[in-house]
């Protein structure tokens, strides 16, 4: 199946400082692409729609001058979390549709999780 | 808000089937039943979908009932490696994202 990462893996930074973490669709090209968060033994939350050319669309009570994304091209998106504070703390997973599957089937990325100190 | 529900927890011994139950009472006619898993501190893996007939693949089958408003994910022969939480999702296909709901913890024990 088609493969979705994300960069980086792991982050550490303090409070106060941004994190940027990239997703990018590796063998297949994504015009939506989609960033959820996960607190501990939590499900996933939907944050926010990234769509490639304009701009982001957030889920209620998702901040988007705090959570600053960018679809730069048709194979990465990038989530920027300005000015983090340990409550940002979580497991932020991005997936993306391919287009070219026969049902637009949903990959994931492996997931970075953020840890502000 | 997730259109699905599903036990909080299942245990399973190994090498037996699993059989995950999923209730989906208002689900619309263009809605397609996925079933996904994510295993600890990874991202969500895709396991199978149907619309309304069972479906099978090198992972699991799904069980769909007539009228719709249930399913059950079948894993034939459990390992510890299937030890996972189980979404059970409906929505329409296309570049609609998915909605997760709590899921189903799923426990392979030797």
């Amino acid at each position: 199946g088609a493969v979705v990462s994300q960069h980086p893996s792991r982050v550490i930074c303090k409070s106060g400082t941004s994190v940027k973490i990239e997703c990018r669709s590796l063998d297949f090209q994504a015009t939506t692409m989609f960033w959820y968060r996960q607190f501990p033994k939590k499900s996933l939350m939907l944050m926010a729609t990234s769509n490639e050319g304009s701009k982001a669309t957030y889920e209620q009570g998702v901040e988007k001058d705090k959570f600053l994304i960018n679809h730069a091209s048709l194979t990465l998106s990038t989530l920027t979390v300005t000015s983090a504070h340990p409550e940002d703390s979580s497991f932020y997973i991005c997936s993306a549709p391919d287009a070219g599957s026969s049902y637009n089937e949903q990959f994931f990325g492996p997931g970075t999780r953020l840890t502000v100190l | 808000d997730a259109k699905t529900t599903q036990p909080t927890s299942m245990d399973c011994a190994e090498g037996r089937a699993a059989n995950l139950p999923c209730n989906h009472s208002t689900i619309s006619g263009n809605e397609y039943v996925y079933w996904y898993r994510q295993i600890h501190s990874q991202g969500p893996q895709y396991i199978i979908h149907g619309l309304k007939n069972n479906e099978t693949n090198e992972m699991a089958s799904l069980i769909i009932t007539e009228d719709r408003k249930s399913s059950t994910l079948i894993l034939p022969h459990a390992t510890l490696r299937d030890t996972a939480v189980y979404y059970c999702i409906v929505r329409t296909s296309g570049n609609t994202p998915l909605v997760f709901g709590k899921g189903t913890r799923l426990s392979v024990i030797a």
